[in-house]
Formats: structure tokens, sequence, C-alpha cells
């Protein structure tokens, strides 16, 4: 089945520093990747997504870029404020579905991340 | 715009007391869905509703129902609680399903504890 792995936190940085936070997938055919940000005491937020492979998305400062070939979509800033500090998280949907399986999105484990002044 | 509303915000249940979660989207969105969200577990889907009159189990249906009672709202059903119930309920939903790429917009949860 679909899975999603990401490195969890807490990740602390200091402001303007330089933001990476990993996923990596495993998921059959060509899933769509997606990033969404929780901020504390809400519901998640699309952050940004990109839907085929070497597709870059952006959203923020924020970009990830589908590699197929590694099959990760790493997160990246370049320089980080307090505002970021939130839990993200990095999910996959199916490109296609035939003949059933759940709709939906899958979610990694998410990782908090703690930006200090 | 509200979006996605979801009531209540808090809850307290006792073991094998029933309540229902509601959630209304003001998008005239078709599909719907609720997830939970557990510490290091991140979001597993519970139920979905693909369009009106439809649903159908996520990943963790066992112990939960659910109702599309119309285009706008989506009600997670727990008919006997238990304390591995206890968890952050979230309802999202989306234009289209999400296996197009339609993206989900969620509502700020219903955290339930179960004692």
């Amino acid at each position: 089945g679909n899975s999603v792995t990401q490195m969890e936190g807490p990740v602390t940085l200091s402001e303007e520093a330089f933001l990476t936070i990993n996923c990596t997938y495993t998921a059959t055919g060509y899933p769509s990747l997606f990033w969404y940000v929780q901020y504390p005491g809400e519901g998640l937020q699309l952050l940004l997504k990109a839907t085929k492979a070497d597709d870059k998305g952006s959203n923020k400062g924020f970009e990830a870029t589908y590699r197929k070939e590694t099959t990760s979509f790493h997160l990246e800033k370049g320089s980080v404020q307090v505002s970021d500090s939130a839990v993200y998280f990095c999910a996959l949907s199916a490109a296609h579905r035939s003949g059933g399986g759940a709709d939906g999105l899958t979610f990694g484990k998410g990782t908090h991340l703690i930006i200090q002044p | 715009n509200a979006g996605v509303t979801q009531t209540p915000k808090f809850q307290v249940l006792k073991t094998g007391q029933s309540m229902t979660l509601q959630c209304a989207q003001d998008m005239n969105h078709n599909s719907m869905y609720w997830y939970r969200q557990d510490p290091g577990m991140g979001l597993r889907l519970i139920y979905y509703s693909a369009s009106e009159g439809t649903t159908d189990k996520g990943e963790v249906p066992n112990g939960y129902n659910v109702s599309r009672l119309n285009k706008r709202e989506f009600s997670l059903r727990l008919e006997s609680a238990a304390p591995s119930q206890t968890s952050v309920y979230f309802c999202a939903s989306s234009e289209s399903p999400v296996w197009s790429n339609s993206p989900l917009h969620f509502g700020n949860g219903t955290r339930l504890t179960v004692t």
C-alpha cells in the first residue's frame, strides 16, 4: 500500500536559518504529492503540491520538488521566520483510482518545527 | 466564508457513551472526509463520502458510523465510546475526490477524550 515517511521532530532552528524537512514515499503508479501545515489549535492547510515528476511546488517561500527517481518530496525554505513554527505534513494521493481503494490522502506522521528568535 | 465548521470543539465522554460529531461545509464541495489525529501517528482516514448519497470506509472505520445528511453535512457517530477513541477528529472537504488532485480543506478539529 501507499506510505509516507518524514523526519520526526521537533526540529528547532534559529530565525533566518535554512530549512529542509525530508519526505519519502512508497506508492503504486504516479501519485500526486502535497505538503500541509498545521498551526496550533487549527486544522491543516494546503501549503503546496506537485502532480507529476520534476514539478516544483512553491508557496510563501517554501518549495518542494517531486523526485520520482528518489521517491522524495523534500520541503525547503531559504530563511525561516518565527511565524513558520508549526507542524508540517507530507502527503500523497493516488494519481488514478480504478476499481476500488479508498479515496483520501495518505499522510506522514508530521514534523514539528520550532523557530527561535 | 466559514469553510468547514466542526462542532463541538471539545468533548469528554465516559466509556460506553455515544455521541455524534457534526461537520458542515459551505463551499459546495462534493467530497467529505473524517480523519483522526493521534500523537506519532499522523492523520488516518476513518470514513469518506465521495459524493452526496455515498459513504465508504477508510483505514480505521471500526467503532464509527457516518451519515452524509446532504451535500453540506457529514456526521461521525461513536455508538459506544472506548478509551482508544481518544483523539482529535478532523473533518475535511474537497471539490472532487482527492485522487483527482483536488486539495482538502480542513475544519479546526474536535478534541475528544474518553475516560
